[in-house]
């Protein structure tokens, strides 16, 4: 959904844990879904994404998660690395002819060695 | 090598002026974006092009306008800039359009400071 609040949501974990970065979206009818990485100073980076037809998917250390019955997303990231430090955007495809992405506003993952 | 580039990475201006931002992709993508992420982060589309053909143009002042000469390029010209049009903007593309589920690449970005 759109981006509301002040304040960009931050979680802090420490090097080796898991981490899980949630997102609820807003169109239950929104059919396609994925998850970017933004680094200071760049633009969005895909990580992964997911269909509404699965509620699942693996990737190279990190996991997606569909819930539609209540409308929410999660990403989870193993083994957290330092790396992996960045702000994390979930985004909705609105469908409809045109199509539309419609991004979250944002999680900050901070990663303390 | 880079797949989607925009220039300049950074543009201070005087408030007025009129400025343009370059995008180019070489992925051979048929769609492409303009985004607008402003202080808090939050990332909104503009435009969207198919192909050179407006497909999406939210709610935008018409000070913006888009232009795409062919598929690989669309660049953004804004007219008399004011102080809340300073964001960062970014380029992005997708091999189809988003209706297909296609998921973007993006740019490196343009840090916009109007003063």
């Amino acid at each position: 959904g759109e981006s509301v609040g002040l304040h960009l949501p931050t979680l802090s974990v420490q090097e080796g844990d898991n981490s899980i970065i949630n997102c609820a979206y807003s169109n239950s009818a929104s059919d396609y879904f994925i998850w970017y990485k933004q680094e200071s100073g760049k633009g969005p980076q895909f990580i992964i994404d997911i269909r509404s037809n699965m509620d699942k998917r693996q990737g190279q250390r990190v996991t997606v998660l569909l819930n539609k019955t209540v409308k929410h997303l999660s990403l989870q990231i193993a083994a957290t690395q330092p790396g992996d430090s960045a702000v994390y955007f979930c985004a909705e495809n609105m469908g409809g002819s045109q199509g539309n992405l419609i991004f979250g506003k944002g999680t900050k993952l901070s990663v303390k060695p | 090598d880079t797949a989607v580039s925009q220039t300049p990475k950074y543009l201070v201006t005087q408030m007025g002026n009129d400025k343009s931002i370059k995008c180019e992709q070489n992925l051979g993508h048929d769609t492409m974006y303009w985004y607008k992420q402003d202080s808090k982060k939050f990332l909104k589309i503009m435009f969207s092009y198919n192909n050179k053909e407006l497909i999406i143009n939210e709610t935008v002042p018409n000070r913006f306008s888009p232009k795409s000469p062919d598929k690989a390029h669309l660049n953004l010209h804004i007219n008399s800039l004011e102080l809340g049009d300073s964001a960062v903007y970014f380029c992005a593309s997708s091999r189809t359009g988003v209706s297909t589920n296609e998921k973007l690449f993006f740019g490196s970005g343009t840090q916009l400071s109007v003063l």
